[in-house]
């Protein structure tokens, strides 16, 4: 199946730092999602990116699709406690959804 | 509002007896999934259904998984016989597939505990 490298496995940060997660594939992806699940919560969709090179944002996420398409990452600008949870990129091939292993983010207040 | 609807929440049970899960989809959803997360291997794809019929199950266990959708509002999973090994956190979610964005609506899951 897919295979999808998501780094780092935890971050912890102090309240209003920054934070990034990458998500990484050998192969080039049609399009890549983004969910955040809560601590003893069910995944969340976030987001989708299809076109290369694309950059989406929401509020404080900045979400990145790399140019050849097998890469992106998602940036918290300012974290606050309310982004505390694991964030999983999923690469969508043939509509079937891999997900990374996850990054787990904890902030600090 | 519109959810994915998964019963159990928990279920206790011991090795060898028979689990059934359920999965109530959105109204609509063409695609369901049934995903296991464990601490170590994050969340796997199981199986996959499209319009009900099973589209890929390669992620399941054969001898004691089996997932069905006996109609458009429900999906079973079904694990017979029980292992310690299938204590997990077991996901339904639900999705239209095929018209652009596929974004997979997940159920509250059903926490499993095989002793």
């Amino acid at each position: 199946g897919q295979q999808v490298m998501q780094i780092p496995q935890y971050q912890h940060v102090q309240e209003g730092e920054d934070f990034t997660t990458y998500c990484n594939s050998s192969t080039t992806l049609s399009n890549i999602q983004w969910y955040k699940q809560r601590p003893g919560g069910h995944p969340v969709f976030l987001i989708q990116l299809v076109k290369s090179g694309e950059v989406k944002k929401q509020k404080r996420l900045t979400f990145q699709f790399g140019e050849a398409k097998k890469n992106s990452s998602l940036h918290i600008t300012a974290t606050q406690t309310t982004d505390v949870g694991t964030y999983f990129c999923a690469a969508n091939n043939f509509n079937k959804f891999y997900f990374g292993s996850g990054t787990k983010l904890n902030v600090k207040p | 509002d519109a959810r994915v609807t998964q019963t159990p929440r928990d279920k206790v049970t011991e090795m060898g007896q028979e689990v059934t899960m359920r999965c109530q989809p959105i109204l609509g959803h063409n695609t369901v999934f049934w995903y296991r997360q464990t601490m170590m291997q994050g969340l796997e794809l199981l199986a996959y259904f499209r319009n009900r019929a099973p589209l890929d199950d390669s992620g399941m266990p054969k001898d004691r998984f089996s997932a069905e959708m006996p109609d458009a509002t429900l999906a079973t999973l079904k694990i017979q016989p029980s292992e310690p090994r299938d204590s997990a956190v077991y996901f339904c979610a639900s999705g239209i597939t095929g018209v652009g964005r596929t974004e997979a609506f997940f159920g509250q899951g059903t926490r499993l505990t095989v002793v």
